[in-house]
């Protein structure tokens, strides 16, 4: 199984550009998530959902919209790139909430100059 | 504000050496509680996880300790071998999304 899968790995973006981070799950799982992890820090929860059609905010959401249409897919937008987002972005997904692991993409690098 | 921490930033130790990883916690409601590893340039890797109703759990050459009394959580790594070398996180959940804390880089030598 290929588990969670993010595109692209790496990208560089000019300030004020948009994109869109790519993530999808082949494990039927229901919950996803979006994290951030800045150099030496851990992970911080930029947004989650529960299943398709429900999303909510995470720890750090300003600057950043999702949206969940299907189980599999759950895509990050950045609509308007500032230097702070430059970062690691990591997509995870559990088959519960809470109580159950999460597992991990190995990420997209995010620049932006 | 609720928060999970490491001790120690950096670990060294020696190949076939045990080590420890300590982490605390700050939020007296977590019920659950799990390590991952992160290697350079991947994602966190899921290592084993603990309830709240449980002290210890083993799984293979690691063990999670839980003392509930002073919020702390520890990761054992038996003969440590060259592989393990990462970063190792833990976090916690109170039943919504998992906090994570900084991380310990862990390095073996040979």
């Amino acid at each position: 199984n290929a588990g969670v899968t993010q595109t692209p790995k790496f990208r560089i973006l000019k300030i004020g550009q948009s994109m869109t981070l790519q993530c999808t799950q082949d494990m039927n799982h229901n919950y996803m998530y979006w994290y951030r992890q800045d150099p030496g820090m851990g992970l911080k929860l930029i947004y989650y959902s529960v299943g398709a059609g429900i999303t909510d905010k995470g720890e750090v959401p300003n600057g950043y919209n999702v949206s969940r249409s299907t189980t599999e897919d759950f895509p990050l937008r950045l609509e308007l790139a500032a230097p702070s987002q430059t970062s690691v972005y990591f997509c995870a997904s559990s088959s519960g909430q809470g109580i159950q692991p999460q597992h991990f993409g190995d990420g997209t690098r995010l620049s932006i100059l | 504000g609720e928060s999970v921490g490491l001790h120690l930033p950096t670990l060294s130790v020696q190949e076939g050496d045990n080590s420890i990883i300590n982490c605390a916690y700050s939020n007296s409601a977590s019920d659950y509680f799990i390590w991952y590893k992160q290697e350079s340039g991947k994602g966190p890797q899921f290592i084993i996880d603990i309830r709240s109703n449980m002290d210890k759990r083993q799984g293979q050459r690691v063990t999670v300790l839980l003392n509930k009394t002073v919020k702390h959580l520890s990761l054992q790594i038996a003969a440590t071998q060259p592989g393990d070398s990462a970063v190792y996180f833990c976090a916690e959940s109170a039943g919504t999304a998992l906090i994570f804390g900084k991380g310990t880089t862990l390095s073996v030598s040979s």
